[in-house]
């Protein structure tokens, strides 16, 4: 039930093609899912981040859709570019003030140009 | 700019040697998390910390402890070395509260040999 899955493991897209990543959940009490990026030799960074309260939100390029019913969201990325080559993580948060994650798999995203 | 630092990019180890990997953040944060990241199994929370001298295991903490003497610096031991502890590992820190973000460290590729 604390498990988040996330697929496809690996993407190759073409430059300025739609990149969609998929992270489904069970526990009904996560209330936080944010997506992180990780560039090769560096640590994971905050992309962007939702809420269950809402069903979308966008930042540029970057989308989260958010099926609280299904308990699924997902990461679109717009007019992919070479330089989004990266592998992305989602994950979610229980209630609590510690600000522990339960992060999915890792998605390896390769744009091609 | 938030910073985290680990004390190594790359270590070496041999099976049965006793591991420190060292974290220290400047931004104050009352948590810091460890994680190992292996392909494909995302990452995984080891040990994690919401205050000075207070830890909480994560899903993994087998054959690790952890030791939080200071705010900024949350340190993973390795007791006895085993080459299936060979892996990334992350270090993250972030506020309580409202603002949940991570911010990660480069991480230390660890090989025990």
């Amino acid at each position: 039930q604390q498990q988040v899955k996330q697929s496809p493991q690996s993407l190759i897209v073409q430059k300025g093609g739609i990149s969609i990543i998929n992270c489904a959940y069970e526990n009904t009490a996560f209330d936080y899912f944010p997506w992180y990026q990780q560039f090769p030799g560096k640590g994971p960074a905050l992309l962007i981040a939702i809420r269950p309260d809402v069903s979308e939100k966008k930042e540029g390029r970057f989308t989260i859709s958010f099926n609280k019913s299904a308990k699924q969201f997902s990461l679109h990325i717009m007019d992919s570019q070479p330089g989004d080559s990266a592998t992305y993580f989602c994950a979610a948060r229980g209630s609590s003030n510690t600000g522990k994650l339960i992060f999915g798999q890792g998605t390896t995203l390769q744009v091609k140009p | 700019d938030v910073k985290v630092t680990q004390s190594s990019r790359y270590l070496v180890k041999r099976t049965g040697e006793k591991v420190f990997l060292e974290c220290v953040q400047d931004m104050d944060h009352e948590n810091m998390f460890w994680y190992r990241q292996d392909p494909g199994l995302g990452l995984r929370l080891i040990y994690f910390s919401y205050d000075v001298k207070m830890k909480e295991k994560g899903d993994i903490p087998e054959g690790y402890s952890v030791s939080r003497e200071k705010k900024e610096r949350f340190s993973l031991i390795l007791e006895s070395a085993s080459t299936n502890q060979t892996s990334m590992y992350l270090c993250a820190s972030s506020q309580h509260g409202i603002n949940y973000e991570q911010y990660f460290g480069p991480g230390t590729r660890l090989t025990v040999t």
